[in-house]
């Protein structure tokens, strides 16, 4: 599975779009794009996939460039309880079947 | 409502002392795994099952034990705990068939082996 690249931090004020960028340029082309979340130590939790065309859900929306090489995770409206950690990961089943390989992620701390 | 039940949520237990670690998923999914969390070090998988009676090693599997008799249930077995087992486990679950879909985490367990 292609590594990814994402910010160790940001910040966002309650309210405001949160936008998490993730670097995938070794993405290749059956792989998807899959985010989730961790609140305080408490199980992942999934937010949205894409493979190739623009995702919205009722939590988020997810931007993927034309040529894949990244994307970015929009929460249109932060909440306090969006202040977690945000993971991108890149998978496409395969040998790896079922098994996400989760990277540092993204802090993301959303304020009052 | 779909889940993913882990149990117990917390654990206290001495080196050596065989313990089980219980996970059930309501959702008939074929596949589950077991992950392992600690600093630094991020979430790495342990043990997966594509599906009843099938089990294979994850990254790392080294003592730990799985069984998978019936499709609900995935427990992990740690049959002489050690001080390096000491971290935060989730098991995991997730259709097997279709790549396009959701990996579901329980609650997590947290373990400390003195």
């Amino acid at each position: 599975d292609a590594k990814t690249t994402q910010p160790t931090s940001m910040d966002c004020a309650e309210g405001r779009a949160a936008n998490l960028p993730c670097n995938h340029s070794t993405i290749s082309g059956n792989e998807y794009v899959y985010w989730y979340r961790q609140i305080h130590s408490q199980g992942p939790q999934y937010i949205i996939h894409g493979l190739k065309n623009n995702e919205t859900n009722e939590m988020a929306s997810l931007i993927i460039t034309e040529d894949r090489k990244s994307s970015t995770l929009i929460l249109p409206h932060a909440t306090l309880r969006d202040t977690a950690v945000y993971y991108c990961i890149v998978y496409a089943g395969g040998t790896s079947y079922g098994k996400l390989t989760f990277g540092q992620g993204t802090i993301l701390t959303v304020h009052p | 409502e779909a889940q993913v039940t882990q149990n117990p949520r917390y654990l206290i237990t001495v080196t050596g002392k065989k313990l089980t670690v219980t996970c059930s998923q309501n959702m008939n999914h074929e596949y589950m795994s077991w992950y392992r969390q600690d600093p630094g070090l991020g979430l790495r998988q342990i043990y997966y099952s594509m599906n009843v009676e099938v089990t294979d090693k994850g990254d790392v599997p080294e003592g730990y034990k799985v069984s998978r008799k019936e499709k609900r249930n995935f427990p992990l077995i740690l049959e002489s705990p050690s001080p390096n087992q000491t971290s935060l486990y989730f098991c995991a679950s997730s259709h097997r068939t279709v790549l396009n879909t959701e990996a579901f985490f329980g609650q997590g367990t947290r373990l400390t082996v003195v």
